[in-house]
């Protein structure tokens, strides 16, 4: 069945530098793409979000790229931080926010930031 | 932003009792809300779909009879989960999701000795 995936189960980084966490999605019906942080014991925290009908957004210190040719979604971290360590997961979604969708989400991937 | 506020967030309990969790939105009104269960170092798994005023409706190979949820109202929906056994320990999280994104509570810690 289709499914969302992560390229690379870790990614250890330099404090300061930039981070990029890449997933892959085969839904070509998927319109609406979340990331989220994880932190050990908690639930998901939203990061950003992108519709299927735009190539790149950016938040604070963050910002998710979507390829639609490709089926690619990748989240950049600015000036990586010790707090930023993290599970991160991509989640995909049909139908946006609509009564009948729900996120699919992908299998994760732990950041961890070398002091 | 939108709260979901998930009790309790933790509880063991003996193999063969039965556990409620309950997730409630403290803002805002939730027809819909998610139940997802999280094993250590995986993704989060989606058990079943909570629907406010009918019946729920589960993903393939969740348990129905084990996995009970109930949406009596728009800001509270449970889950039970029956008979515990052990290799039903886990993380259960809830959600719900609004135009401005999907928010989720903080997880409960099952675990089953």
């Amino acid at each position: 069945g289709e499914n969302v995936g992560l390229h690379l189960p870790t990614l250890s980084v330099q404090e300061g530098d930039n981070s990029i966490i890449n997933c892959a999605y085969s839904n070509s019906a998927s319109d609406y793409f979340i990331w989220y942080k994880q932190e050990s014991g908690k639930g998901p925290q939203f990061i950003i979000d992108i519709r299927s009908n735009m190539d790149k957004r950016q938040g604070q210190r963050v910002t998710v790229l979507l390829n639609k040719t490709v089926k690619h979604l990748s989240l950049q971290i600015a000036a990586t931080q010790p707090g930023d360590s993290a599970v991160y997961f991509c989640a995909e979604n049909i139908g946006y926010t609509g009564a009948n969708s729900k996120l699919t989400f992908g299998k994760g991937i732990t950041l961890s930031v070398r002091p | 932003g939108a709260v979901v506020s998930q009790h309790p967030s933790w509880v063991i309990c003996k193999s063969g009792t039965s556990v409620k969790i309950e997730c409630r939105s403290l803002d805002f009104q939730a027809t819909t809300m998610f139940w997802y269960r999280q094993f250590p170092k995986q993704s989060l798994m989606l058990m079943a779909t909570s629907n406010e005023g009918s019946k729920a409706t589960y993903e393939q190979g969740v348990e129905k009879d084990k996995f009970l949820i109930n949406h009596a109202s728009l800001t509270l929906s449970t889950l039970t989960v029956t008979s515990a056994h052990p290799e039903d320990s886990s993380f259960y999280i809830c959600s719900a999701i609004l135009r401005r994104g999907a928010f989720f509570g903080q997880g409960t810690r099952l675990t089953v000795v």
